[in-house]
């Protein structure tokens, strides 16, 4: 099953913090997290693969919650190059992607 | 050292041609994706394969979808007739087996148009 990612469509200026859900029917084991600009194919930024933990890259960071099957992409202070859309990835190897959340970071 | 390599990047075709995408993986890669994305229905995962072997092939649509691998440094994704609903971007991925990353290295896409 497809993971359900939260919100939809984010709209930020500049320094503004940001919050992305994702969340499963299913056990998860591990998160992925990617993002895609437009035009562009999806690069990965992390990987949580156990309970609790906590991921870091540049000024995004990621929380993974086994028990409540979610996870959380926190992005701080965010900057223009921020912009595109957010995916979660779950189910190990071959990974099944949310929908996207496109956050649109303005001046 | 060289990502994914896709081609074409862009394919114009008219209904009921055949329609070839090419992928070139990561070299040392052993697993190799290809995923179909649209506005309305996202990243899908079409098929899988491990060191050239199909392993999940029940993403693909229908029967005018097929995929091969025929060694570790090629694949194809091959539908035929095509329809419009076809039209989409085909991405190529491919991953190394490690426990502690698991990252997916995707290849810029063919844009697919099907008229």
């Amino acid at each position: 099953q497809q993971p359900v990612q939260s919100p939809q469509a984010v709209i930020l200026r500049e320094g503004e913090d940001a919050v992305i859900n994702c969340s499963s029917s299913k056990a998860l084991y591990s998160v992925h997290w990617y993002r895609q600009k437009h035009g562009e194919a999806p690069v990965f930024l992390m990987i949580l693969l156990k309970g609790g933990e906590q991921k870091g890259h540049e000024k995004i960071s990621a929380s993974f919650n086994e028990k409540k099957q979610q996870s959380s992409l926190y992005l701080t202070a965010s900057q223009l190059s921020y912009s595109g859309t957010y995916f979660c990835g779950t189910g190990g190897r071959a990974l099944t992607f949310g929908s996207g959340t496109r956050l649109q970071v303005q001046p | 050292d060289a990502g994914v390599i896709q081609s074409p990047r862009h394919e114009v075709t008219e209904m009921g041609q055949e329609v070839t995408l090419r992928c070139k993986p990561i070299s040392g890669h052993d697993y190799l994706f290809w995923y179909r994305q649209t506005m309305m229905r996202g990243l899908e995962l079409l098929i899988y394969f491990n060191n050239n072997v199909p392993i999940d092939d029940s993403g693909m649509p229908e029967d005018r979808f097929s995929a091969k691998m025929p060694n570790a440094s090629f694949s194809t994704l091959k539908i035929q007739p095509s329809e419009p609903r076809d039209s989409a971007v085909y991405f190529c991925a491919s991953s190394l087996v490690r426990a502690d990353t698991g990252e997916l290295f995707f290849g810029e896409g063919s844009r697919l148009t099907v008229l």
